[in-house]
């Protein structure tokens, strides 16, 4: 069974850099077919989609976000870690970390598995 | 970046009733589109994926059409359990994106 768990700060301050990580179970980050995301909402917005990370270390990023953002990997303690900094009070929001089923690069479904979500609050 | 536009931002139904939820694309994205549900202080769930293919125990009533540029997602038979949030979202390429969300509810 696959599941995701968002740890991270639940308070940052404007300008400070956010760092969270993402806990998997149930597959392995070094699987070629495997494609993990963040995705975020602010209250009662939209979801906004911020990253993915292949099995080969690469990523993809928002295209607005994406001078701010950082997601990398760590295989061994089948984590994945998102970085953003600048922090501004726009990005309070419950943060995501998905499962993005499909077949990479090929094809990709969607996100068959979700995290529970990890809320952070951006304030001085 | 691919933008998804979702109409109407809001619906109001009532239960037996059928509604119809469509999402255009800013450019063609083949059949790569999946529609997700969420409910209040939930992660959104995967209903319809590659536009028209029903995610696994997802109920009948629920249907997805289109390709290209427009979509529909479509629920039939309304439950009360349906009343919540929608949102699609392109696959076909990244930046993965989303549509701003319909909320259904109820009449």
């Amino acid at each position: 069974q696959v599941t995701l768990k968002e740890s991270g700060p639940v308070l940052v301050k404007p300008t400070e850099t956010l760092t969270l990580t993402c806990t998997v179970s149930g597959f392995s980050l070094s699987n070629t077919i495997m494609g993990v995301s963040w995705i975020r909402q602010p209250p009662g917005r939209a979801l906004e989609w911020l990253a993915h990370i292949f099995s080969n270390d690469e990523g993809a990023y928002s295209t607005s976000l994406k001078s701010r953002l950082t997601i990398s990997k760590d295989t061994s303690k089948s984590q994945v870690v998102l970085t953003m900094t600048n922090m501004d009070p726009l990005d309070t929001a419950t943060y995501y970390c998905v499962h993005v089923w499909g077949s990479p690069p090929y094809y990709y479904y969607g996100v068959d598995v979700w995290g529970l979500g990890t809320t952070v609050t951006v304030s001085s | 970046d691919i933008q998804m536009t979702q109409s109407p931002s809001s619906v109001s139904a009532s239960v037996g009733d059928r509604v119809t939820i469509t999402c255009r694309a800013s450019q063609a994205i083949r059949s790569w589109l999946a529609w997700y549900q969420q409910k209040p202080g939930k992660a959104p769930n995967l209903l319809i994926y590659a536009a028209s293919s029903l995610q696994s125990g997802v109920p009948s009533r629920f249907s997805g059409s289109g390709s290209g540029t427009d979509f529909t997602l479509t629920i039939s038979d309304l439950e009360p359990e349906d009343f919540a949030t929608y949102f699609c979202q392109q696959t076909n390429s990244f930046p993965f994106t989303f549509g701003q969300g319909t909320r259904l509810e109820i009449k």
